[in-house]
């Protein structure tokens, strides 16, 4: 079955930049979308369509795409973006929804 | 304002069946696909099914085809999930979700699923 590989865990000291990233080989074919999530809380959606951002997201959130690997970068990175980042795409025929394993953002 | 409340998790033996429910509001519910997607205690998310916007077509993940059933009532504003032959591996948090143009942009809290003896 199609997988999505993210890091475990990716470090940042406040202010700095952080990249979370996700690969998958239907990635080309299909969109990314990324969510956030903290602790006893449902996701929210932060990126959509591998670079958009949703209203009331902050612009610090940011995504792009190159190939088999999608990116999430948060510029400027503050103690509350501290949570769990999942991407989420679909099998190249687009039936099945796949999430990632799950990114954990820790600011030090 | 959209809100999206699920109901009927609760404790059930392997083997046992349970009805979630989704109770939509605030928004068209009619007009939009849906989601079920589950969370295992500590871990990631797990997409487990969707339903087209008039009920006819459904997709399961593979760890749940043949063993849960989707569904929705358009007239209720509630999806379902109907969830038999259950195992120790589907006790997890169940969350709905509205799919906007494949991105899941609103979910509600999740109900708690705990399959044990």
């Amino acid at each position: 079955s199609y997988e999505l590989t993210q890091p475990p865990s990716v470090s940042v000291s406040p202010g700095q930049t952080a990249r979370i990233t996700c690969s998958g080989d239907a990635l080309p074919k299909q969109y990314a979308y990324w969510y956030q999530q903290k602790p006893g809380q449902a996701p929210v959606l932060v990126i959509y369509k591998d670079s958009e951002r949703p209203s009331g997201i902050p612009e610090r959130f940011s995504g792009s795409s190159s190939g088999t690997t999608v990116t999430l970068t948060i510029s400027g990175v503050q103690a509350e973006d501290e949570a769990d980042y999942y991407c989420q795409s679909a099998d190249s025929s687009g039936t099945h929804v796949v999430f990632g394993g799950g990114t954990k953002l820790t600011v030090l | 304002e959209v809100q999206l409340v699920e109901s009927g998790g609760g404790l059930v033996q392997p083997g046992g069946s349970l009805r979630l429910s989704c109770a939509a509001s605030g928004f068209t519910f009619s007009s939009y696909w849906m989601h079920w997607v589950r969370q295992a205690p500590g871990k990631g998310l797990v997409w487990v099914s969707r339903i087209n916007s008039d009920g006819s077509s459904t997709s399961y993940a593979d760890s749940v085809k043949g063993r849960f059933t989707i569904s929705r009532d358009n007239a209720k504003n509630t999806l379902y999930l109907q969830m038999n032959s259950l195992r120790a591996e589907d006790t997890a948090v169940y969350y709905c979700a509205r799919d906007h143009l494949n991105a899941f942009d609103y979910w509600g809290q999740g109900t708690l699923v705990t399959v044990s003896s």
